[in-house]
């Protein structure tokens, strides 16, 4: 249990489904990201955002649609996604995004898609 | 370019040492991390260098050559729990993290 958890573990949707990933931090952090991590692949920063405003976007498709109500919930809306977006998507959060020394990032374990 | 360079896969036997390496060239340098990621699971932080020398933590030892751009993250009495892959992680002069592709390591009874 790393205080951040991801719902839902397993995904399968066509290219023409909406869905929605899902993550909750209990550790009072102030900064939450996604990654996409393939397969022998360094992990992807997707998106950052540090008290609930986005800081970072990293030339992300706009099928990729982030949403982050509080500083404890972070939200990826899929839409019309490719075969090649089939990853394993994490979500992590820090106390602060840059910074202090140390500044260790907690991930949960990972939303599995698969888009076919 | 920013680069993080470490070993695919590795192997070692229970009980013996092995030493994954890393190196890094990156647009500044603000602290490496070494996390581990059990097949299926969350990566989870093993641990933090940013001034050169030896930090020892139980079985797990990490080591920082800032002039080399170099680390290496040093596991000792080898357990089957080991098993995972390990991921260097190097945070450049704007504090963003650049991540290896990770070591997968393999221990063999």
């Amino acid at each position: 249990e790393t205080g951040v958890t991801q719902t839902p573990r397993h995904l399968v949707m066509g290219m023409t489904n909406k869905k929605s990933l899902k993550c909750e931090q209990h550790l009072g952090h102030n900064a939450m990201y996604w990654y996409k991590q393939s397969a022998k692949k360094p992990l992807e920063l997707m998106f950052v955002y540090n008290f609930k405003e986005q800081t970072e976007n990293n030339s992300v498709p706009s099928r990729f649609s982030p949403e982050c109500p509080n500083s404890s919930h972070l939200f990826l809306h899929l839409h019309t996604l490719q075969p090649e977006d089939s990853a394993l998507y994490l979500c992590a959060s820090s106390q602060e995004p840059d910074g202090t020394s140390g500044n260790t990032i907690y991930f949960g374990e990972g939303s599995w898609l698969t888009v076919v | 370019g920013q680069n993080i360079d470490q070993p695919t896969e590795m192997t070692a036997t229970e009980g013996a040492i092995v030493q994954i390496n890393c190196t890094y060239q990156t647009s500044g340098f603000n602290g490496l991390f070494w996390y581990q990621q059990h097949a299926g699971e969350a990566p989870t932080f093993l641990s933090y260098n940013v001034l050169d020398g030896l930090e020892e933590k139980g079985r797990f030892s990490s080591f920082l050559s800032r002039s080399k751009g170099y680390s290496y993250l040093l596991l000792k009495e080898l357990q089957m729990k080991d098993s995972a892959s390990y991921l260097c992680a190097v945070r450049d002069s704007n504090y963003q993290l650049i991540w290896g592709a990770g070591t997968k390591l393999i221990i063999k009874p």
